[in-house]
């Protein structure tokens, strides 16, 4: 499974777009990039999940570039209810898999 | 979708007892996960656990100090045993939905061990 890593946190305001970029140099041939969103006190959230290009969401947008080193979920027009911790994850999609969570991104979106 | 609940939702328990924790899902699965998170920190896979075999624990780990059961497609429980204060945490179970890396968490449980 490929690592990852994201900045540990991020401030924004309420109406701004936010970006979060996730690097994973390792990432294999049949391995896709999921996003999860966790708020206190609950379970962590699926987000959106992509292997290559431009995936769009009615809650966010995915890029991932050609060489899929990276990739950078796209929060628009954010809001105070944002504020949450973003995971990236990298494995292979289909059938069984087991996630291992990194130690993901702290968004706090400020009034 | 699946919809995921867990009990108890907190417990306060006492160090050297155990407390285990159940997990139902409004449909039938073949993969429930185990997880636990501690304050503040990222989530800890524990093991995997599927129908009628036996959990497959990760790294650090062990059976006798976290038992699991998978009577059927819908429920599982987790027992965490001999508690110590290091054990206070959340655990969370997970299954996946079919076909997807996506899977689909319950609420939590909030441990403390006094």
């Amino acid at each position: 499974l490929a690592k990852t890593t994201q900045p540990i946190s991020m401030d924004s305001y309420e109406g701004q777009e936010v970006n979060i970029t996730c690097s994973h140099n390792n990432i294999a041939t049949n391995d896709y990039i999921t996003w999860y969103q966790q708020f206190p006190s609950q379970g962590p959230r699926f987000i959106i999940q992509g292997y290559k290009t431009k995936v769009t969401n009615e809650v966010a947008s995915l890029f991932i570039p050609a060489d899929r080193k990276s990739s950078t979920l796209s929060l628009p027009r954010v809001s105070l209810s944002d504020t949450a911790v973003y995971y990236c994850l990298v494995g292979i999609s289909g059938g069984y898999n087991k996630l291992i969570f990194g130690a993901g991104t702290r968004l706090a979106v400020h009034p | 979708s699946a919809v995921i609940s867990q009990k108890p939702s907190r417990d306060i328990c006492q160090r050297g007892t155990s407390l285990t924790i159940q997990c139902q899902v409004d449909s039938q699965v073949t993969m429930m996960f185990w997880y636990r998170q501690q304050p503040g920190q990222s989530l800890t896979l524990i093991a995997t656990a599927n129908q009628g075999s036996e959990a497959t624990y990760e790294s650090g780990f062990v059976i006798d100090k976290f038992p699991i059961s998978r009577p059927n497609l819908t429920f599982s429980t987790l027992t965490v045993s001999n508690m110590s204060p290091e054990d206070s945490s959340i655990y969370l179970c997970s299954v996946e939905s079919g076909g997807a890396n996506e899977q689909y968490f319950g609420p939590g449980t909030r441990l403390t061990v006094t």
